[in-house]
């Protein structure tokens, strides 16, 4: 069975800076996919980035970048000059496959001080 | 660009009574997923549908059943509802097996007094 372990709660970060969102995972198959969203208070899921277990470069979209590391299987998403608006609860996920069926983390609330 | 679409976005039910969700994916968009994600809990798969067949299922009440249509949207019916059943409903659409494009909606935020 998959697993995926967030084991932040809850982050702080100042506006402006960088900030590490932890995420270690679970699973006996070769091929998988690894995936970040953000739920805003409103509730919808926003994806961010996807990383693929065959990937050998970490995955970046804008300020968002993966942090793959497969030996330790973590795959941390780290967020570059932190916004007000990036304040979110973050969920780490997993696919199996080319199954797109996503088994989720626990998620961390990032809140982005002023 | 096209987005996923739900309805209704927020629904109230007595226990015991019967409610159907809607979501209507991405044009083109042959995959349906739905997702049960309870207060404060990350969402949890219950069932997806390819190209009309139910293709995988998760921890899905009996009471719970779905389908996906000809026009490729799919309902979600629960029946004899739960003051447990309250949660937000996502559904999720997909090409096949393109990961990019896969999208969810707003989702359902049901209620059940």
């Amino acid at each position: 069975a998959q697993k995926i372990t967030q084991t932040q709660p809850g982050m702080f970060v100042q506006e402006k800076e960088a900030v590490t969102l932890d995420c270690t995972y679970d699973t006996s198959d070769q091929s998988y996919g690894l995936f970040w969203y953000k739920q805003p208070s409103s509730g919808e899921m926003i994806f961010l980035i996807y990383q693929g277990s065959y990937d050998e470069q970490n995955a970046t979209e804008g300020r968002y970048s993966l942090n793959f590391q497969k030996a330790r299987k973590s795959a941390n998403l780290v967020i570059s000059a932190s916004q007000l608006g990036d304040s979110a609860m973050y969920f780490c996920a997993m696919s199996r496959g080319s199954n797109y069926k996503l088994t989720f983390g626990k998620g961390t609330l990032l809140t982005v001080n002023p | 660009a096209a987005g996923v679409i739900q309805s209704p976005r927020h629904l109230i039910k007595e226990k015991r009574e019967t409610a159907t969700l809607k979501c209507y994916p991405i044009p083109r968009h042959d995959t349906v997923y739905w997702y049960q994600q309870g207060p404060g809990q990350d969402p949890q798969f219950l069932i997806s549908f390819y190209e009309k067949m139910q293709s995988d299922k998760g921890s899905i009440p009996d009471r719970f059943s779905a389908q996906q249509f000809s026009d490729y949207h799919s309902e979600l019916n629960m029946s004899s509802l739960e003051l447990g059943d309250s949660a937000l409903y996502f559904c999720a659409s997909s090409l096949g097996t393109a990961v990019y494009g896969y999208t969810f909606g707003s989702g359902t935020r049901l209620t059940v007094v």
